[in-house]
């Protein structure tokens, strides 16, 4: 499985402001995902990244708020725009594969993020 | 849409206890997996099932999927502290579609395993 490193681990921030999110794995994949999650809670999926194309966005969810980049096969962002106490949660990227009947996800350590 | 049904929320068991974790739903999945989690740290991954009636075991964890692949349970025997955290449930549905590679999660289970 892929070695997934996230930046910052953690960041406490304040409302209005907004924060980017790095992802970095050690081998080139195609598909990543970016999630939510409240601690002790299941995961909720922001998005899906595939680079090559325009990131996928799930109901609830919105490029204005939570723009994303994907340079290259090995790297992608997540910004939280313009915070409030609200987007404080656990933020996730995955790396996924998918063939034609397993699909299986390998996760990153997460970014804990604390707004005032 | 896709749900996964995952049953109990919360366990608090004594060491050497056994338990079991469910995960159903309605619909088929063409493989399922289950991850761990614990605080501070992402989701790991246990085991990925694929196959109907499929059993894998893993040391004291024992993995099973259902004969329709609708449902998954994960056994644990003689729990020890080191188990505890939150158990995920994670379904998906191959290659295809606008689904592609997007796994449906469980609400998760918190196990708490006391000395």
């Amino acid at each position: 499985s892929a070695v997934i490193s996230q930046k910052p681990s953690r960041d406490i921030c304040q409302r209005g402001t907004s924060l980017t999110i790095q992802c970095q794995v050690d081998s080139q994949v195609t598909m990543m995902f970016w999630y939510r999650q409240q601690p002790g809670q299941s995961l909720t999926l922001i998005a899906t990244a595939n680079q090559g194309s325009e990131a996928t966005y799930e109901s609830g969810f919105v490029i204005d708020k939570f723009p994303i980049s994907r340079p290259n096969l090995t790297f992608s962002t997540l910004t939280v725009s313009n915070m409030s106490p609200e987007d404080s949660s656990i933020y996730l990227c995955s790396v996924g594969t998918s063939g034609r009947i397993v699909d299986e996800q390998f996760f990153g350590p997460g970014t804990r993020l604390t707004v005032l | 849409t896709q749900l996964l049904e995952q049953s109990p929320q919360f366990l608090s068991i004594q060491e050497g206890e056994n338990l079991t974790v469910y995960c159903n739903s309605s619909s088929v999945f063409s493989s399922l997996q289950w991850y761990r989690q614990e605080p501070g740290e992402g989701p790991v991954l246990l085991v990925t099932v694929v196959t109907g009636g499929e059993v894998k075991k893993l040391k004291r964890l024992t993995f099973q999927f259902g004969d329709a692949r609708k449902d998954s349970s994960l056994h644990i025997t003689a729990a020890q502290p080191g188990d505890t955290g939150l158990y995920l449930c994670a379904g998906g549905s191959g290659a295809g579609g606008t689904s592609y590679g997007k796994l449906t999660f469980g609400q998760g289970t918190i196990l708490t395993v006391h000395p």
